[in-house]
């Protein structure tokens, strides 16, 4: 069965730190790869997705993710976080079953002002 | 403002009981999901409906049935609920192909406490 993980579960960075997050998948075909966040109290939103094209897809807020076909990851980073990023992030992936997505178990980030 | 609304934010029930969690959308997606969300285990599929009247079984069916009577209603339903149902529920919608409006629009989720 695919699975999406995603190594670190929290993570506290101070404002102006590099972030990134891992976040590795198990399909060998053709995916579509997201990022969500969640910030306290609120709904998910899309940070950006793959889809094809240019391995390295810019997204809101400042954030990038690089899709490694050959490690099957699609980590995501950001070179100076602030504490508005303090959020919990999520990686998603759809592996040609359709439009469903499979979650990676989040990444809790806490940035210290 | 595209929405997908959930009927109630916070919800306590009792062991036992019949649960019915309803979500709404108003985008015209055929799609919609049912996912539970719980610390360190991210979002698990629980149930999915690609049209009206039709369902599939997510990775944790067990306990949960659904029900899609229209297209922008979906409904999740705890037959007995148990306190390892307790959990925030999310539903989300989409288009059949991700690729148009990129993704999953996302509830704010109902928080479920079983006592």
């Amino acid at each position: 069965a695919q699975s999406v993980s995603q190594h670190n579960h929290h993570v506290i960075l101070s404002e102006a730190a590099s972030l990134e997050l891992g976040c590795n998948y198990s399909y060998g075909g053709t995916v579509n790869l997201f990022w969500y966040v969640q910030y306290p109290g609120q709904h998910l939103q899309l940070l950006l997705k793959y889809f094809s094209g240019d391995p390295l897809v810019k997204g809101i807020k400042g954030f990038e993710a690089e899709f490694i076909k050959s490690k099957f990851s699609f980590n995501l980073r950001k070179p100076s976080v602030q504490w508005s990023d303090t959020a919990e992030y999520f990686c998603a992936v759809n592996a040609g079953q359709g439009g469903k997505l499979i979650f990676g178990q989040g990444t809790e980030l806490s940035v210290k002002p | 403002d595209v929405k997908v609304t959930q009927s109630s934010r916070y919800l306590v029930k009792r062991t036992g009981e019949k649960v019915f969690l309803e979500c709404v959308q108003d985008m015209d997606h055929e799609n919609m999901f049912w996912y539970r969300q719980d610390p360190g285990l991210g979002l698990r599929l629980i149930y999915f409906s690609y049209d009206v009247k039709m369902k599939e079984k997510g990775d944790i069916p067990e306990g949960y049935s659904v029900s899609r009577e229209k297209k922008e209603r979906f409904s999740l339903i705890l037959e007995s609920a148990s306190t390892n149902q307790t959990s925030m529920y999310l539903c989300a919608s989409s288009f059949p192909l991700l690729g148009q409006g990129g993704g999953y629009t996302f509830g704010s989720g109902t928080r479920l406490t079983v006592v």
